[in-house]
Formats: structure tokens, C-alpha cells, sequence
């Protein structure tokens, strides 16, 4: 199973509208939780990092929230553009795995003109 | 440079050849690590290697995958013999301690395809 579950796969919505993306993971403890945004044939981007103890952090149009009591975690894109088209993935930094990161599986983000 | 650098960017093989794929971190990153991303999949952990100490191999999926990384700087890939589920998109990170937080900074991966 894996340790880090995002959802939905796949989501389009109409350029100028908001959304949200899911994140739960099951690992602990962990340092701490980040956001990426990879577009096609690129390699992943940072757009958020938060340690456990913080319950929001916003990036212009990006806001991630984590909930470490529940071990979930949302990523919400306000007005989005087209250029917002791309997967965004939930990564864990664990404490106790030297540091590396544990990905989530992705949401594949389309938005439409 | 001022990324992360992976060549080739694209690389087509047949089956039961050896690849070779590079990485160049950014000069002072202590850490390096590859990712294997197959198709709609999530990114899997290869190996990662810290300064000096001995890399953290545990993610290679088989005897058919070696890594080096030579003067603490750009690393290699090797895959040997390649078979067609090795074809993926190989991401390479490398990593600094800044600020009391792990900095990653990805390039854009070299896209294998074994034919």
C-alpha cells in the first residue's frame, strides 16, 4: 500500500476556477510534507514545504493546508490559468529514512480555456 | 550551471543493451538522488548517496542497476542488459541543507525507451 494517497487521478476544470487536491499519507514521523508541481517533460518543482507543526502555507495562487492530527493534507489552486496544467504531487520527508522522499502518486491537473 | 543537469534528455535502445545515464548536480549539493518514473506512475526511489558515506542502494529493483558517483559530484547511472519494463523517465535530485530544511532541486530526467 502506498504510504502516500492523493486524489483525484486526474481533474479538468475550466481556466479561472478554483480547486482542491487531497493528500493522505500514513507515514510518521516525518519532517516534513511538500507540494511539487511537475509539468510535462520536466522534473518535479517545490511549491510549498511545511513542517508538522504548521497548519498552512500559501505560494501566490497555491495554498497547502496539513492537518498532522489526521495526516492529511490539501493543496488548493485559486483562478487557475492554463499554465497550472500539470501533476502536482504530495511528497513526505521522513525523519528516519535518511531524508529521502516518499511520493505520492500525482493529480493530473487540465485546465480548459 | 546554475540546475540540475541529466543527459540525454531522450534515449532509445534495444533490449539487452547497457545505458548510461548522467547527472550534474548543482556545485556544493551534498546529496544526490535518482528517481525512476514509469508511465502515470509515481516516482520510485533508485539510490541516494550522501558525501562520503556509502550510498543507500535499497531502491535498485535489480542486480541489473548500478550507480556511481564519482568525486562527490556528477553521478552515472548504468543500467545493463535493458529489458522493456526498465523504460521510464529517470529523474536525478540533488540536495543541500539550507535553513534548517532540505533544499531538492530536480532536472528534467532522461526519458529512456527500450525497444
Amino acid at each position: 500500500k502506498n504510504q502516500v494517497e492523493q486524489s483525484p487521478q486526474s481533474l479538468i476544470i475550466l481556466e479561472g476556477k478554483n480547486c482542491t487536491l487531497q493528500c493522505n499519507y500514513t507515514v510518521s514521523p516525518f519532517s516534513n510534507l511538500r507540494w511539487y508541481k511537475q509539468d510535462t517533460g520536466r522534473g518535479p518543482v517545490s511549491l510549498t514545504i511545511m513542517t508538522f507543526s504548521e497548519n498552512t502555507k500559501s505560494n501566490g495562487r497555491y495554498t497547502a493546508t496539513l492537518d498532522a492530527d489526521t495526516k492529511q493534507s490539501s493543496l488548493h489552486i485559486t483562478a487557475s490559468q492554463l499554465s497550472d496544467s500539470a501533476s502536482y504531487i504530495c511528497v513526505v520527508l521522513l525523519k528516519a529514512a535518511g531524508n529521502k522522499l516518499t511520493f505520492g502518486g500525482g493529480t493530473r491537473v487540465l485546465v480548459k480555456p | 550551471g546554475a540546475g540540475v543537469s541529466q543527459s540525454p534528455s531522450n534515449k532509445v535502445t534495444e533490449k539487452g543493451k547497457d545505458v548510461e545515464l548522467r547527472c550534474d548536480p548543482i556545485s556544493g549539493h551534498t546529496a544526490l538522488y535518482w528517481y525512476r518514473q514509469s508511465l502515470g506512475q509515481g516516482l520510485e526511489f533508485l539510490i541516494y548517496f550522501q558525501g562520503n558515506s556509502a550510498p543507500d542502494k535499497s531502491g535498485l529493483p535489480s542486480d541489473r542497476f548500478s550507480a556511481e558517483r564519482t568525486g562527490g559530484s556528477v553521478s552515472t547511472l548504468t543500467i545493463q542488459r535493458t529489458q522493456q519494463e526498465d523504460s521510464a523517465v529517470y529523474l536525478c535530485a540533488s540536495s543541500v541543507y539550507r535553513g534548517q530544511m532540505y533544499g531538492y532541486t530536480f532536472g528534467s530526467g532522461t526519458r529512456l525507451t527500450v525497444v
